[in-house]
């Protein structure tokens, strides 16, 4: 089945700096690569994804590129603020059948330093 | 506000108790999702619902009862638990198939098992 690594573990940033999380993942039949935003003690939400025929996705401080011969996808924010602090988690999924099974990555906790 | 409606937000149960959560969304999503999630990790997929019908168990112990009476609900009833059992139990729902399937997460049970 699909395994998906994520790293790193933890990241501590500055404000308005940059983060990067990158992810690995195992089957190359996913086609689905979504990244999730968690806050202490709320829902996951989702905050951007890309789909395997497209290499880079963008939504104003978020974007996220895909290499797909690699299986590597990778979240980077930019101009990092407080708010942005939360753990992350990469997921990937072959949502081919009927339903969207979702493997996620262990998470990235970022701490955004103001 | 969250489109994906879990109830109770937190449950304590003894280890002969039988309980149950409950799921609802009426965003017109026909799969629906069982996670569980243990502190500091990530969420791991429990059961699938395709058309109200379980098409994913990702073999979970029979303590675990799964039920879909209707495309809006989703419910799992708890019977004779382990304290490890002790989680946050994340419900999610999403469109069957097509292009656009993201995950929506509720905001999850926290269940404490004593």
């Amino acid at each position: 089945g699909e395994n998906v690594e994520q790293h790193p573990s933890t990241l501590s940033v500055q404000e308005g700096d940059s983060a990067v999380i990158k992810c690995t993942y195992s089957d190359s039949a996913s086609n689905y690569f979504p990244w999730y935003k968690q806050e202490l003690g709320k829902r996951p939400q989702l905050i951007i994804d890309i789909r395997s025929n497209v290499g880079e996705k963008k939504d104003q401080r978020i974007a996220v590129t895909l290499n797909k011969t690699a299986k590597h996808f990778s979240l980077h924010i930019t101009e990092t603020q407080p708010e942005d602090s939360a753990v992350y988690f990469c997921a990937a999924s072959n949502d081919g059948g009927a339903t969207n099974k979702l493997i996620f990555g262990t998470g990235t906790l970022l701490a955004v330093q103001p | 506000d969250t489109e994906v409606t879990q109830t109770p937000k937190h449950l304590v149960m003894g280890m002969t108790n039988k309980k149950s959560l409950k799921c609802e969304q009426h965003m017109g999503h026909r799969a629906m999702y069982w996670y569980k999630q243990k502190a500091k990790k990530p969420p791991e997929l429990m059961f699938v619902y395709s058309y109200e019908k379980l098409s994913i168990n990702e073999s979970v112990p029979s303590r675990f009862s799964p039920e879909c009476p209707n495309s809006s609900l989703l419910n799992l009833h708890l019977h004779a638990l382990q304290p490890e059992d002790s989680a946050l139990y994340l419900c999610a729902s999403s469109q069957v198939g097509g292009d656009n399937s993201p995950l929506h997460f509720g905001n999850g049970t926290r269940l404490t098992v004593t």
